[in-house]
């Protein structure tokens, strides 16, 4: 597609249910961000993919949280036994790899967790 | 202290008016400054890149100062249509891996 695309762009869940989350990135970009945004707040970083190199997850919050980028393309974030506090809206971007190029966002996947 | 760091504001301003955000960044190693823009409840999109010897779009310009480690971003003439929150983001010297700050949020009035 043009744009990066993410999937469901609403979901409403039970605590303690798992939940997945799924971008489709912009094609020929090798680069992949999922971020968080709760209500009011800033951009919090959750997990880089950087083409074939290992992924920098140094922002996930917790062991629940866990994603994958399969084939290089699609990624899925997965969230398990999820907490009322995880509700918030979870955005992807994609970008080229060269450093200094433009990142590209999906209308993000907005979680509820009731 | 958060690597990138901004003054969330508001900023409220009337119309025609002249706006400058500041933005700091702690880290050194960071190569790559952006501005991007949030409207209510969509995606950030890139307003400008911040080149090092500064730069204009329109009415905005970009401002780096690597000595003091900030970046500035002026609005010109403000319109109502750029009533949005203003996101400061670095990159790291050769790793693209975006940190975004928390955002100022400008309201232009009639």
């Amino acid at each position: 597609g043009a744009g990066v695309s993410q999937s469901p762009s609403n979901k409403v869940t039970e605590k303690g249910k798992d939940v997945e989350l799924r971008c489709d990135p912009i094609s020929g970009h090798t680069a992949l961000y999922w971020y968080r945004q709760s209500l009011g707040q800033g951009l919090e970083f959750l997990i880089y993919f950087q083409g074939n190199s290992a992924p920098d997850k140094s922002g996930l919050p917790s062991d629940r949280f866990s994603a994958e980028r399969t084939g290089g393309s699609v990624s899925t974030l997965t969230i398990q036994r999820t907490q009322q506090e995880d509700s918030a809206v979870y955005l992807c971007a994609s970008s080229r790899l060269k450093p200094g190029t433009e990142a590209f966002f999906g209308q993000g996947t907005r979680l509820t967790v009731v | 202290r958060k690597e990138v760091e901004q003054d969330p504001g508001p900023f409220n301003v009337p119309e025609g008016a002249t706006v400058a955000f500041n933005c700091t960044y702690s880290n050194s190693a960071s190569q790559s400054f952006f501005w991007y823009r949030q409207d209510c409840r969509k995606e950030p999109k890139l307003l400008m890149s911040v080149y090092s010897s500064g730069n204009e779009d329109g009415r905005f310009t970009a401002q780096l100062n690597r000595a003091s480690q900030y970046i500035s971003l002026l609005i010109r003439d403000s319109k109502l249509s750029d009533s949005a929150t203003y996101l400061c983001v670095v990159a790291h010297r050769g790793y693209n891996k975006l940190i975004f700050g928390a955002g100022t949020r400008l309201a232009v009035h009639p």
